[in-house]
């Protein structure tokens, strides 16, 4: 069964620390999206690649970066966590040109900062 | 970013009830998808659509494709507990690297 893994489901992380969610998956697809989830406000594109090395901004970049040294792994990390930033998060990949299968999400991760 | 209009934004609904939501663009797409996210979890592909006019179903769930490619709607027939989650529509052309979702619709449902 194909799928997209993110490490953790739930996180609890301090103010000012540096917090990294990872994402894989299996399917060798080309491109890789992280997102936040928050009520009332759909999802929200923080990041994706398109390839190995390779980033692009999504909407909402600020207070993130992103890391992407092999094909199967995409890591979200945000240098010093804020209380703001508490939210769910989701990583989704698909071909390189988004077929009619779409993404594939992961589970999520549900990040609080306290 | 853009978005699409999706409405209702919340449903609370008794079991056996239909349902009924719907997703509009500014813009004209050639596909149109729908997804389930059930509580806790990821979004999941529910419907696929590639043709303007286009009807499908699966099982209890029927989606349209609009005729002028600006909108779509999914019905659920039937509800049952197991239909509560939220339901996202996203659209995209032929070529494109990235997805315009909705903002979701909420269902909840009484047994």
């Amino acid at each position: 069964d194909v799928k997209v893994t993110q490490s953790s489901r739930y996180l609890v992380k301090r103010t000012g620390e540096k917090v990294f969610l990872e994402c894989v998956q299996d399917m060798d697809h080309e491109n890789m999206f992280w997102y936040r989830q928050d009520p009332g406000l759909g999802l929200r594109l923080i990041y994706f690649s398109y390839d190995v090395k390779m980033k692009e901004k999504g909407d909402i970049p600020e207070g993130y970066s992103v890391s992407r040294e092999k094909k199967e792994r995409f890591s979200l990390i945000l240098e010093s966590a804020s209380t703001n930033q508490t939210s769910m998060y989701l990583c989704a990949s698909s071909r390189h040109e988004v077929g009619p299968n779409g993404y594939t999400f992961g589970s999520g991760t549900r990040l609080t900062v306290v | 970013g853009q978005q699409l209009n999706q409405s209702p934004q919340s449903m609370f609904i008794q079991e056996g009830e239909d349902v009924s939501m719907n997703c509009t663009s500014s813009s004209i797409f050639n596909t149109w998808l729908w997804y389930k996210q059930d509580p806790g979890e990821g979004p999941v592909l529910l419907i696929a659509l590639y043709k303007a006019g286009e009807l499908t179903s699966n099982g209890r769930l029927t989606a349209q494709f609009g005729i002028t490619r600006k909108d779509s709607f999914l019905n659920i027939s039937a509800s049952i507990p197991s239909d509560v989650g939220i339901y996202f529509c996203a659209c995209m052309n032929t070529g494109f690297q990235k997805l315009v979702f909705g903002t979701g619709t909420r269902l909840l449902v009484s047994p």
